[in-house]
C-alpha cells in the first residue's frame, strides 16, 4: 500500500539556527497533511496542517511547504530552541470516499539540537 | 479547555488475555480515533468512531473493536492478546470527520507477556 516516508531518521542542528524536516508522499489522492510532534513518553502534539489547495502555510516559527508536483511535503522551524528536540512525523489523509478516515504517519525523524 | 486524556497509563497482560483501554475526548469534539504505535514506528490507524459508530477502519483483524458513548467518550477493545499487540495505543480526537486536525492523548502502553 502506499505510505508516508520521510527522508533522514536523524537531523542534528545548532541551537538558533533553522530547521527543515522533509517528507516524500507516494499516495496522489492525499489531500491533507499535518505535522507532529512527539516528545518522549508523549503522544503526538500538533503542529501545523496543510490542504492540497495551497502549497504554504505560516504558524509560529514553523512553515510548511507542499509541492504536489514532486509529492514533497517540508517542515521549516526558525530559530530552533533546545524544546524543539523531539521527532517529527509527517502524516497525510487520502480524500474521503476511500473508506477509512485515519491518518497515514512516515517513521518519523528525531531533530536533535545542539548547544 | 481539557485534552484528549486516557487510561490506563500503563498496562501489562499476558497472551491470549482480554484488554480495554479508555478515551476521553478534547471538549467540544465528537469524533475518536485509535491508533497502534509500535516502539520506533509512526502510529497505525485502527479505527475511527463518530456518532457512536465505526466511520472507518485501518488494517486490523476484527478482535480489535471499540465503542463511542453519547459523551463522545470511546474504548478500544482487543481480545486474544498476541506478544505483536505489545505497543503503545494512542486515541486522537476531532471536531468533525475529514480535515481537521486530530489531537493526541499520551497514550496507553500495553505489554503482552
Amino acid at each position: 500500500g502506499e505510505s508516508v516516508g520521510l527522508h533522514l531518521p536523524t537531523l542534528s542542528v545548532q541551537e538558533g539556527d533553522n530547521s527543515i524536516i522533509n517528507c516524500a508522499y507516494s499516495n496522489s489522492a492525499s489531500d491533507y497533511f499535518i505535522w507532529y510532534k512527539q516528545e518522549s513518553g508523549k503522544g503526538p502534539q500538533f503542529i501545523i496542517d496543510i490542504r492540497s489547495n495551497m502549497d504554504k502555510r505560516q504558524g509560529q516559527r514553523v512553515t510548511v511547504l507542499l509541492n504536489k508536483t514532486v509529492k514533497h511535503l517540508s517542515l521549516q522551524i526558525a530559530a530552533t530552541q533546545p524544546g524543539d528536540s523531539a521527532v517529527y512525523f509527517c502524516a497525510e489523509k487520502p480524500l474521503r470516499g476511500g473508506g477509512a478516515d485515519g491518518l497515514t504517519f512516515g517513521k518519523g525523524t528525531h531533530l536533535i539540537i545542539q548547544p | 479547555e481539557t485534552g484528549v486524556t486516557q487510561s490506563p497509563t500503563h498496562l501489562i497482560k499476558t497472551r491470549g488475555q482480554q484488554v480495554t483501554l479508555r478515551c476521553s475526548s478534547q471538549s467540544g469534539h465528537n469524533t475518536v480515533s485509535w491508533y497502534q504505535q509500535a516502539l520506533g514506528q509512526g502510529p497505525q490507524f485502527i479505527f475511527q468512531y463518530y456518532r457512536e459508530e465505526e466511520n472507518g477502519r485501518g488494517n486490523f483483524p476484527p478482535r480489535f473493536s471499540g465503542l463511542q458513548f453519547p459523551n463522545y467518550s470511546s474504548e478500544l477493545n482487543v481480545n486474544a492478546l498476541e506478544l505483536d499487540d505489545s505497543a503503545l495505543y494512542l486515541c486522537a480526537s476531532s471536531l468533525v470527520p475529514g480535515n481537521q486536525p486530530q489531537h493526541f492523548g499520551d497514550g496507553t502502553r500495553l505489554s503482552i507477556l
